[in-house]
């Protein structure tokens, strides 16, 4: 039992480059939630998944898209990455209705 | 602009010290309020949580007060140790979305 898994963990991009950061859990789990966590900033969401198909915009999801492939899976993709999206991105997921949000290992991202 | 403030930025403790971490928020909408513990280069993990109907929570040496009036909750971490160092976020949800919006975090070192 992995709980919840992101790849890749390390990422450095140029700026105007693409990319799609993977997350995917393995406790059957409704809803997913991609973060990004910045220094004196906390996290922020930036999309959230209720369930396979559905999507919805968090805090700060300008110059990100996602897709939710199955129940398993949400990926999160820059098209075109700018430097203010240097940072670290979480994926997490919880059962639906309940509160408690179990979260991945991270991604740590630079972009040049 | 964060929905939720937290302070403070870091603190330091003795072992066997009580930690006072503070949240304060302006949404009374916000029914989830729950706390999170991160390690250096983990993701995030559920420590506690409350909801409004309480004024506070227990479990084992972490304690959150709650006070719906002031908009304002606190977590109390009793008798620290060296393993409770780490980041803790605090956060606040409306609804079943569990769409948290996170304090900016406090850095706690325990000091044996």
């Amino acid at each position: 039992n992995a709980g919840v898994t992101q790849t890749p963990k390390f990422q450095v991009l140029k700026t105007g480059q693409s990319m799609t950061l993977q997350c995917a859990q393995d406790m059957n789990h409704n809803s997913m939630y991609w973060y990004r966590q910045d220094p004196g900033m906390g996290l922020r969401l930036i999309y959230y998944s209720a369930s396979e198909g559905t999507t919805d915009k968090g805090e700060v999801p300008n110059g990100y898209n996602v897709s939710r492939l199955n129940k398993r899976e949400f990926s999160l993709r820059l098209e075109s990455a700018a430097p203010s999206q240097t940072s670290v991105y979480f994926c997490a997921s919880s059962e639906l209705l309940a509160g408690e949000q179990f979260f991945g290992p991270g991604t740590r991202l630079t972009v040049l | 602009q964060q929905q939720v403030k937290q302070s403070p930025q870091s603190l330091i403790v003795q072992k066997g010290g009580i930690s006072i971490i503070n949240c304060a928020y302006e949404n009374t909408a916000f029914d989830y309020f729950p706390w999170y513990q991160q390690f250096p280069g983990k993701g995030p993990a559920l420590l506690i949580a409350i909801r409004p109907d309480v004024s506070e929570k227990k479990e084992g040496r972490f304690t959150i007060s709650f006070n719906k009036s002031a908009k304002q909750f606190s977590l109390h971490i009793m008798d620290s140790q060296p393993g409770d160092s780490a980041t803790y976020f605090c956060a606040a949800s409306v609804g079943n979305d569990y769409k948290l919006s996170f304090g900016a975090g406090t850095t706690v070192t325990v000091r044996a």
